[in-house]
């Protein structure tokens, strides 16, 4: 079946720490994104990647980094600049920078010890 | 900038009552527009869309008509069921823009047996 698969489900950071949260898709999809969800805010955009080795800040992407080094995958490193990390994390793509319909993951909720 | 509005949660319904989730939205250009559907501890999943002004999308029983005189896109379903309690997003995609949708903030329905 194609989808996307994220991982872990949940992980824990400490104090000073980075972590890399993992995003894969097999449905052969260009454009793959970050967002993360707050209770009550909706969602919001950290990184996107139109095509392999190129991507583009969001609106919240201070404290993070990504890679596109293969189509099929797009991690999200939360590094310690990032004071708030506590969130919902969660991995889209679609098919082409021009096709609106996004695609989800499961989401890994990111909790600080 | 875009921006979509929806009415705040949690909205609590008997289970076969009707239900109405609103939407409204700014945009510069001419959008499409899109419901998603958010499971607990899911990501989301598209669940209907509509492309141009008048345009009907529908899907699971759920329907929403892209009005552009009153810049609306308000769901509804007609009798809902348990297996409805999810959280529901109204989104936009500005097509002259970068594609990457707008989100609203959403909106939790949950219905009682």
């Amino acid at each position: 079946d194609g989808g996307i698969t994220q991982s872990p489900k949940y992980l824990f950071r400490k104090e000073g720490q980075n972590v890399t949260l993992s995003c894969e898709q097999n449905l052969n999809h260009d454009a793959m994104y970050w967002y993360r969800q707050d209770p009550g805010q909706g969602l919001r955009l950290i990184y996107y990647s139109q095509i392999v080795n190129d991507f583009q800040k969001g609106d919240i992407a201070e404290g993070y980094s990504v890679s596109r080094e293969k189509k099929e995958s797009f991690p999200l490193t939360v590094t310690s600049a990032q004071k708030n990390p506590t969130a919902f994390y969660l991995c889209a793509s679609s098919m082409d920078a021009g096709r609106e319909t996004q695609y989800f993951g499961p989401g890994t909720r990111l909790l600080v010890l | 900038g875009d921006s979509v509005t929806q009415m705040e949660g949690p909205v609590t319904l008997s289970e076969e009552a009707f239900l109405t989730i609103n939407c409204t939205y700014t945009a510069t250009g001419y959008p499409s527009l899109f419901w998603y559907v958010q499971y607990p501890g899911e990501g989301l999943q598209l669940l209907l869309k509509a492309t141009k002004a008048d345009d009907k999308g529908s899907n699971k029983g759920f329907e929403a008509t892209y009005r552009k005189e009153t810049t609306s896109f308000h769901l509804e379903k007609g009798s809902v069921q348990v297996s409805d309690s999810a959280v529901y997003f109204c989104a936009l995609s500005d097509r002259g823009g970068s594609y990457i949708p707008t989100f609203g903030r959403g909106t939790s329905l949950i219905v009682h047996p």
